[in-house]
């Protein structure tokens, strides 16, 4: 089955303890992006990457770091969490890019950090 | 700034109704409009991708228009189901500009019996 994987799905974490979400996709899609999504704003894009070892920041990069080895695996670092960086996050990927094709999303990782 | 608006907010109706959500978009230049379903908790799922020739574009009881010279853009459910119970989100997206998408903060709809 098509799908971006995201894990973990929950997690709970106190300020400035590293943490990683990670997302893998089994379509060979070229693209994927991590954006984050809070009550009364729309998505927002964190990083994304074009390809191997190719990524870019979106609109709210600060705090986040991202890395792209392998095609399938867009893996999302915290290193030093804050509150301000509890929300819903969304791992998504697409065949060439976001303009050209449809956009797959991931089931959503729930970050809280106290 | 690229923005995408959407309204009403939040809409409730019942079984079996009908309903018609907006957007409008000062996104560009235009390059597609789609429009997503997300249930509460889950990913957005895409119902519909509209690009600048296409005025109407449906998926089953769901139907997407586009009037590319107003920027405007809505969603039309037909026959209202339970499971129709979701965010609706519109985004649009702009040629070039680094392959970034707008997103509308989404309509709340909710189905009732």
């Amino acid at each position: 089955e098509a799908q971006v994987t995201q894990n973990p799905r929950y997690l709970i974490t106190v300020t400035g303890k590293k943490l990683t979400v990670t997302c893998s996709q089994n379509m060979n899609h070229e693209y994927m992006s991590w954006y984050r999504q809070d009550p009364g704003l729309g998505l927002r894009q964190i990083y994304y990457s074009m390809n191997v070892e190719v990524t870019d920041k979106g609109d709210v990069p600060e705090g986040y770091k991202v890395s792209r080895k392998e095609k399938r695996n867009f893996p999302l670092i915290l290193e030093s969490p804050s509150p301000n960086q509890t929300s819903l996050y969304f791992c998504a990927s697409s065949l060439w890019g976001p303009n050209t094709g449809e956009l797959f999303f991931g089931e959503g990782s729930r970050l809280t950090v106290l | 700034k690229n923005q995408v608006e959407q309204s009403p907010q939040s809409l409730i109706i019942l079984e079996g109704k009908n309903c018609t959500l907006q957007c409008n978009y000062t996104v560009s230049p235009f390059s597609n409009l789609r429009w997503y379903k997300q249930d509460t908790g889950r990913g957005p799922v895409s119902l519909t991708i509209m690009t600048f020739s296409e005025n109407t574009k449906s998926n089953g009881r769901y139907t997407a228009t586009l009037d590319a010279d107003t920027k405007q853009s809505s969603l039309h459910i037909t026959a209202s189901q339970l499971s129709d119970s979701a965010s609706y989100i519109c985004v649009v997206s702009a040629t070039g500009g680094g392959n970034k998408l707008t997103f509308g903060t989404g309509t709340q709809l909710k189905v009732e019996l």
